[in-house]
Formats: C-alpha cells, structure tokens, sequence
C-alpha cells in the first residue's frame, strides 16, 4: 500500500526567502507525482506535474524534482512571498491509478 | 473554458439522512474522481468513474455510491449518514482516466458537508 509522507507539517518563514517542502513515497512504481496548492477551505490547485520518466519541472519560483528510485520529491519556492501561505500537498498516481495524498505542510509567509 | 465544478458548496445534514453531491468535469474531460477530505488530512480517494461505470474504489463503505451521466458530469452519493463523514468532498477530472494514467487531475472548489 502505497503511503506519502510530507515534513514539515508546518512551516514559517520571513518574506523573501527561499524554502524546501518535502515528499517521500514508500512504493518507487509510480506513473507520476503533483504538487498542489489548498487554501483554507478551498479546493485543489496544481501546481506541478512531474511524470515517472522526469527528473524535474518548474514554473515560475516553483521547481519541483521526482527521485523516484529513492521515493523522494521536493518543492522548491523561491523567493517566497505572504501570498504563497497555504497549504501545499503532494500526491503520486501509481499502478492503482487514484492519487494517493500525503497529510500537507502548512506555509505561512510572514511580511 | 469553465474548470471543474461543484455544487452545492456547503451543506448540513442530520445523522441516518441521504445526500447527494454533483460535479461537472472541465471541458473536455471523460473521467471523474471523488475524494473525501478530513480536516487536517490530505485527501483520501473515494472511486473513479470512466465510461459511465465505476473502475476503480478506495477503502469506503458501501454507503458512497456514485454515478456518471453520458455528458461525463457525476454524482456521490451518501447513504445513512454518520457524524464521521463530515469533510470537504472534492471531485477531480482528467482524461481518459482508466487508461491515461499520466494526465494531470484538476480538482474543482469541493462541497463542505456538515453532519450534526
């Protein structure tokens, strides 16, 4: 059974720095990992898709890389700004197809 | 292009009552998701619909049922329910999900369900 793992569950840190989110997954045979973004109460946001044969993906301060030998994805943002708070989840589709979700780490990006 | 969509957005119900929840998949989409998400939790997949038959179900009750319509939009269904099914009820769509298991799943705004 696949299980996602995601530290720090929460997170601070002062406008204008640049922050690591981390993922680790237990079972490496995966079709591919997304990186979303949830504020309080609301749905999902993708941010990242990074398939099985990738290393790596960015989009704009976001940089998301795949390990998938090792079970390990981070999240890079830089520069970070109050309006990347949220929530950020990462979530890998594997031979059962559905997403199976890690538990979130809180950001809160202090002015 | 309208994205993915839910309604309704919250709603209260009381313990043993039914409910109905719906979404519309983003355009172009064939394949719906639902996820039932606890505070604090990450989302927990609930089943997939393809082709108007379910493909494919997570660890839930026989309670949750579900439906796809020949437009591919979708409805969860809740029987008898329990205080514990309180969460965000989050559906996703993508592409030829059964087969196309490298396309990206995009989720729309969720439905707060409230049991008291």
């Amino acid at each position: 059974k696949q299980e996602v793992t995601q530290i720090p569950a929460a997170l601070s840190v002062p406008e204008g720095e640049n922050l690591v989110l981390n993922c680790s997954f237990t079972d490496s045979a995966i079709y591919n990992l997304q990186w979303f973004r949830q504020d309080p109460g609301k749905g999902l946001t993708s941010l990242l898709l990074i398939q099985s044969s990738q290393r790596e993906q960015t989009s704009g301060r976001l940089n998301a890389s795949l390990d998938k030998s090792s079970g390990r994805s981070t999240l890079y943002i830089a520069a970070s700004q109050p309006g990347d708070s949220a929530t950020y989840l990462c979530a890998v589709r594997g031979s059962a197809r559905q997403l199976t979700f890690g538990s979130g780490t809180q950001l809160t990006v202090l002015p | 292009d309208a994205g993915v969509t839910q309604s309704p957005t919250h709603l209260i119900k009381t313990r043993g009552q039914q409910v109905t929840l719906r979404c519309s998949p983003k355009s172009g989409h064939d394949t719906v998701s639902w996820y039932q998400q606890a505070l604090g939790q990450g989302p927990q997949f609930i089943f997939q619909y393809y082709e108007e038959e379910e493909r494919q179900r997570g660890n839930f009750p026989d309670r949750f049922s579900g439906h796809q319509f020949p437009n591919y939009s979708s409805e969860l269904n809740v029987n008898a329910l329990l205080l514990g099914d309180s969460a965000l009820y989050l559906c996703a769509s993508s592409l030829a999900g059964w087969r196309g298991a490298s396309y990206e799943q995009y989720f729309g705004p969720g439905t707060r369900l409230t049991v008291t």
